[in-house]
């Protein structure tokens, strides 16, 4: 059990398309971030909330990326044209030690 | 800027020996320093953490850390490590100013039995 749940666990798609992945933690939380890692690399913070607030974003999250956390309880990351460039794990995380879930393989084609 | 820096990119061991795995964070004010692994195909896992007091952490799996404030080291061992340790291992550190976890670049550890 890692206190988070991802959605899908795996998405294919083809460059340009636009992908949403989601998160929703298994108990509240006020706090939920966003990272990504790449083969081989440590996870990179992307974004993170505090409650429904988000309170950062990383300079690698570009205009195409968005993330939302409307009630403060899951959240939605959202890719615009996709790139083959995004492919990667993103990863969600809630609570200050960071459980950590189970990520969503995202692969563009 | 916050950044935490591991030494070993990829190490090799065999069953029984100890391992150290360094990690080094620059950082000046109050941090939280964590520990994660990574097995093959599996998702992060927490190891250990420090938050405050005893600068020695134990973990999970007979892994122990030792929280250096002087030297900003937070180093990772293990006396006697097995095949299944076999992982890649993530130091972290959480500032309570960014709120953010800063990952090092990880260490691929590789036991052979």
């Amino acid at each position: 059990d890692t206190g988070v749940s991802q959605n899908p666990r795996h998405k294919i798609t083809k460059r340009g398309q636009n992908v949403t992945f989601r998160c929703d933690p298994i108990s509240e939380h006020n706090r939920l971030y966003w990272y990504r890692q790449t083969l081989g690399q440590g996870p990179e913070f992307l974004t993170y909330f505090q409650n429904e607030a988000q309170l950062e974003k990383s300079r690698l999250l570009s205009d195409r990326f968005s993330a939302e956390r409307p009630k403060g309880s899951f959240s939605t990351l959202e890719i615009q044209r996709t790139e083959q460039g995004d492919s990667a794990m993103y990863l969600c995380a809630v609570a200050g030690e960071l459980f950590f879930g189970e990520g969503s393989r995202l692969t563009v084609l | 800027a916050q950044s935490v820096s591991q030494h070993n990119h990829h190490v090799i061991l065999s069953e029984a020996a100890s391992l150290e795995l360094g990690c080094n964070y620059s950082y000046g004010g109050t941090v939280n320093l964590f520990w994660y692994v990574q097995y093959p195909g599996q998702h992060l896992q927490l190891l250990l953490k420090y938050f405050s007091g005893d600068p020695l952490v134990k973990g999970i799996k007979g892994f122990e850390a030792e929280f250096i404030k002087s030297k900003f080291s937070f180093n990772l061992r293990k006396p006697s490590v097995q095949w299944s340790d076999t992982a890649e291992y993530f130091c972290a550190v959480f500032s309570g100013n960014t709120g953010k976890l800063i990952f090092g670049q990880g260490t691929t550890l590789q036991v052979k039995p």
